[in-house]
């Protein structure tokens, strides 16, 4: 497709487990960007991948959180032990590139009983 | 520390009107700013941005402004429609050199008929 794709759509997983997050950047954006939005909260920002360069982990919580991108391809990102805290809205982005606009995904609704 | 600031959680607006959406940020390094729009069980799309070197850009019903020195921007959606019924985000980049945008918490645009 033409946009940015992300699975699951929908994520129901117990406390403690593990989860794996997948998003499909548009072919040939250089950036991608991980984004989380908690129930009535805004977007809060997680990781941005940029080309080859070391990617920015400033805004992930804990180190249960950790993404992985292939090239300029397909990006997961991975929580560990999941917490009931860790339930949200995670959204993926991607740009062609600096001052170019994200287009985002649908976002993964991630649901931790 | 919220460096893009949404002070109006939620707006109402007759149809026909003109909506004016707030946004603050503290950091003067920032040099573009963004708009999106977010409907529930979508990602945001893309509305309208602005470069730290004009005060204004306009599409169509959308007009942002950019005041500098008062760091701080609108959005201005001239006449409102209930289709512009949704949560809207203004986003910043450039503070740390590369182009992790941060978000605000969002306003939630209610245009009645």
């Amino acid at each position: 497709g033409a946009g940015v794709s992300q699975s699951p759509s929908n994520k129901v997983t117990e406390k403690g487990k593990d989860v794996e997050l997948r998003c499909d950047p548009i072919s040939g954006h250089t950036a991608l960007y991980w984004y989380r939005q908690r129930l009535g909260q805004g977007l809060e920002f997680l990781i941005y991948f940029q080309g080859n360069s070391a990617p920015d982990k400033s805004g992930l919580p804990s180190d249960r959180f950790s993404a992985e991108r292939t090239g300029e391809s397909v990006s997961t990102l991975t929580i560990q032990r999941t917490q009931q805290e860790d339930s949200a809205v995670y959204l993926c982005a991607s740009s062609f590139g600096r001052t170019e606009k994200l287009f985002f995904g649908s976002g993964t609704q991630l649901s931790v009983l | 520390d919220q460096q893009v600031k949404q002070n109006s959680p939620s707006l109402s607006v007759q149809e026909g009107r003109i909506s004016i959406l707030n946004c603050d940020y503290t950091n003067s390094m920032f040099d573009y700013f963004l708009w999106y729009k977010k409907y529930p069980a979508e990602g945001p799309t893309f509305l309208i941005s602005i470069s730290s070197i004009k005060d204004k850009n306009e599409d169509g019903r959308f007009t942002v402004f950019l005041n500098k020195s008062a760091k701080h921007l609108s959005l201005h959606i001239v006449p409102s429609q209930p289709g512009d019924s949704a949560v809207y985000f203004c986003a910043a980049a450039g503070a740390s050199g590369t182009y992790k945008y941060i978000f605000g918490t969002g306003t939630r645009l209610k245009v009645l008929a």
